[in-house]
């Protein structure tokens, strides 16, 4: 089946600075890559997506970028805010049935003011 | 659009009862609905899938009779602990996959519910 590596696993960045972490997956089948946000306590809350069909895609400070031959992507998070501290996770929807997501292990980003 | 509620937010029981906790998709049709189990500061990890009308399917190492999934309609989906115990205790959240709008394409996006906090005492 399919695995997703995360990494890193914290991260801490200082207000204004960029953040970049990033996934590789094992399943070449695999044709979406969602990357979720969740602070504590709460549900995963979708922030970004990218298709196998698309190499890069951007939403204001947020971008993703694929590279389906590596099979590795990648979520960069410019200009953080203090509340961009949350935990994200990567996942990879596999050419399989249901769209079964397999997640990373998750990132715990904390933006210092 | 696409708001997925789950019921209860939090639930105490004590060992050996069972608990049910169900998840609802309020504005879309969720033709697949998928059980997670989290632990404190870990990742999602898939139970089961569940398709509209067909039996659930249950991630190796999941016990399908301890945990019981019932997808009885294209927007609920229940979870049904049998027999908890303290291992139980657990976050246990919902995501519905499925169509946004009428005619459209089943979406590849999963919409997380809120989760249930369960503590079995």
């Amino acid at each position: 089946g399919e695995n997703v590596e995360q990494h890193p696993s914290t991260l801490s960045v200082q207000e204004g600075d960029s953040a970049v972490i990033k996934c590789t997956y094992s399943d070449s089948a695999s044709n979406y890559f969602p990357w979720y946000k969740q602070e504590l306590g709460k549900r995963p809350q979708l922030i970004i997506d990218i298709r196998s069909n698309v190499g890069e895609k951007k939403d204001q400070r947020i971008a993703v970028t694929l590279n389906k031959t590596a099979k590795h992507f990648s979520l960069h998070i410019t200009e953080t805010q203090p509340e961009d501290s949350a935990v994200y996770f990567c996942a990879a929807k596999g050419g399989t049935s249901y769209g079964k997501l397999t997640f990373g292990q998750g990132t715990i980003l904390t933006v210092h003011p | 659009g696409a708001v997925v509620s789950q019921h209860p937010s939090r639930v105490i029981c004590k060992s050996g009862t069972s608990v049910k906790i169900e998840c609802r998709s309020l504005d879309f049709q969720a033709t697949t609905m998928f059980w997670y189990r989290q632990f404190p500061k870990q990742s999602l990890m898939l139970m089961a899938t569940s398709n509209e009308g067909s039996k659930a399917t249950y991630e190796q190492g999941v016990e399908k009779d301890k945990f019981l999934i019932n997808h009885a309609s294209l927007t609920l989906s229940t979870l049904t602990v049998t027999s908890a115990h303290p291992e139980d205790s657990s976050f246990y959240i919902c995501s519905a996959r499925g169509v946004l709008e009428r005619g459209g394409l089943v979406t590849d996006t999963q919409y997380f519910g809120p989760g249930t906090r369960l503590t079995v005492l």
